[in-house]
């Protein structure tokens, strides 16, 4: 089954970027979709938005259309999460989190382990 | 957008006790339903999806029902790592989700 490994902690500035990482192994790239969540401290989860690799595709909530970009790269098997104009409340713990390509029925059943982001000046 | 609305925020319970959780679709969803449970620091796990159907290695005493707009998550007794906050997530706006905004089960 697939395995999904983030990259580490970050602390940014406001108004800054951030690129999380997403690599995944023990599966075929692009026989998944990939998605990002959120959760601030404390908080519940947040759907962000997702990439099909297969067809590099992507989709965004509404709310993070234009300071989120979801990019994949085939030959490392890895997907990339850039947050623009960060803010103090973009400081959350990001998942990335797959499910099958070929369906949206299955629910994502394998999560990276998350990556908190820090957003203080 | 389709808003998901989980009753109740928190819950308490004990151990082997039976616990429903519902959550409501802002509009019918069929069952483009799935449900997590999420343990402090830790990622979510996917225990059912499609509304009915057990997740690969999710104990049994764990089952969902609904369709449409209202759905319920059961815990037939509870065990004591059962105390975890619980998500639901709509599939049906595909590409586009939204999850439900958690219970938060503990022990009494």
């Amino acid at each position: 089954q697939i395995q999904l490994v983030q990259s580490g902690a970050e602390v940014k500035k406001p108004g800054s970027s951030v690129k999380v990482s997403c690599k995944a192994s023990g599966g075929t790239f692009t026989s998944y979709t990939f998605n990002w969540v959120r959760q601030a401290p404390g908080q519940g989860l947040e759907w962000m938005g997702r990439i099909v690799p297969l067809y590099g595709t992507t989709y965004y909530a509404q709310k993070f259309q234009g300071s989120v970009t979801i990019t994949a790269d085939e030959s490392t098997s890895t997907v990339y999460m850039e947050l623009s104009s960060l803010r103090s409340e973009d400081t959350a713990v990001y998942y990335c989190a797959s499910e099958p390509q070929y369906s949206s029925t299955y629910g994502m059943d394998v999560w990276g382990q998350g990556t908190t982001v820090t957003v203080s000046s | 957008d389709i808003q998901m609305t989980q009753s109740p925020s928190s819950l308490s319970a004990s151990v082997g006790d039976r616990v429903t959780i519902t959550c409501r679709a802002s509009q019918s969803i069929s069952t483009y339903l799935n449900w997590y449970q999420q343990k402090p620091g830790r990622a979510p796990k996917l225990l059912i999806y499609a509304a009915t159907n057990l997740q690969s290695g999710v104990p049994s005493r764990f089952s969902g029902s609904g369709s449409g707009t209202d759905f319920s998550l059961t815990i037939s007794s509870l065990r004591p790592e059962d105390f975890s906050t619980y998500y639901c997530q709509q599939s049906f706006s595909s590409p586009r989700y939204t999850f439900g905004q958690g219970t938060k089960l503990d022990i009494k």
